[in-house]
């Protein structure tokens, strides 16, 4: 139990559309990042908010956004689905400069 | 650019033995490794981490070692139960544009034998 939460658990889009995945942290962590995890392979590292302010991203292009609330809850918006962006997508979070990433459960997103 | 490999996707091992499960980087810059074991339909757990300033981390049955000479890292699980049976990632942490990024291997799947 990591005290994070994802919505939805999987989901099914097609190319084109819009999705919107929803994350909840823990109370008090400042720091959301969300990651990438295609069949296979390790997480990557789509981007980090803190205090509401997008301050880092990684190889993914800009339709792919997010908002992290004050209610420590945040979204990640990928517009212009292809086939390719099916993959789980992990919410994380903790508290600033510490070292450890607390994990949800991911939502599977699978495009058609 | 791969900067942190898993070399052996699965490794099958006795319940009661050693698990060793090994980690390779390329960046120098790193200075922080975790490693997190996940089980499937869950996101990864937490399993344990190290500084660079360490070579070595225990927590009870499980042990990171860190070679900064050779950019190498290991876990080990002893003993082994069936219950560690899951794919474990191991991930160093750097920053860009001062946000922490945790950069995973491609994880290995390990299998305890009972």
């Amino acid at each position: 139990e990591t005290g994070v939460t994802q919505s939805p658990t999987h989901l099914i889009k097609t190319r084109g559309q819009q999705v919107t995945l929803r994350c909840s942290s823990q109370s008090g962590h400042n720091t959301v990042s969300w990651y990438q995890q295609a069949l296979g392979q390790g997480p990557q590292f789509i981007f980090q908010y803190y205090r509401e302010e997008e301050n880092g991203r990684g190889n993914f292009p800009p339709r792919f956004s997010g908002l992290q609330f004050p209610n420590y809850s945040s979204e990640l918006n990928v517009n212009a689905l292809e086939l390719d962006d099916s993959a789980l997508y992990l919410c994380a979070s903790r508290v600033a400069n510490t070292g450890e990433l607390f994990f949800g459960e991911g939502s599977r997103l699978t495009v058609l | 650019d791969q900067q942190v490999k898993q070399n052996s996707p699965s490794l099958s091992v006795q319940e009661g033995r050693i698990s060793i499960l090994n980690c390779d980087y390329t960046n120098s810059m790193f200075d922080y490794f975790l490693w997190y074991k996940k089980y499937p339909a869950e996101g990864p757990t937490f399993l344990i981490s190290i500084s660079s300033i360490k070579d070595k981390n225990e927590d009870g049955r499980f042990t990171v070692f860190l070679n900064k000479s050779a950019k190498h890292l290991s876990l080990h699980i002893v003993p082994s139960q069936p219950g560690d049976s899951a794919v474990y990632f191991c991930a160093a942490s750097s920053l860009i544009q001062g946000a922490q990024k945790l950069v995973f291997g491609q994880g290995t799947r390990l299998t305890i034998n009972p």
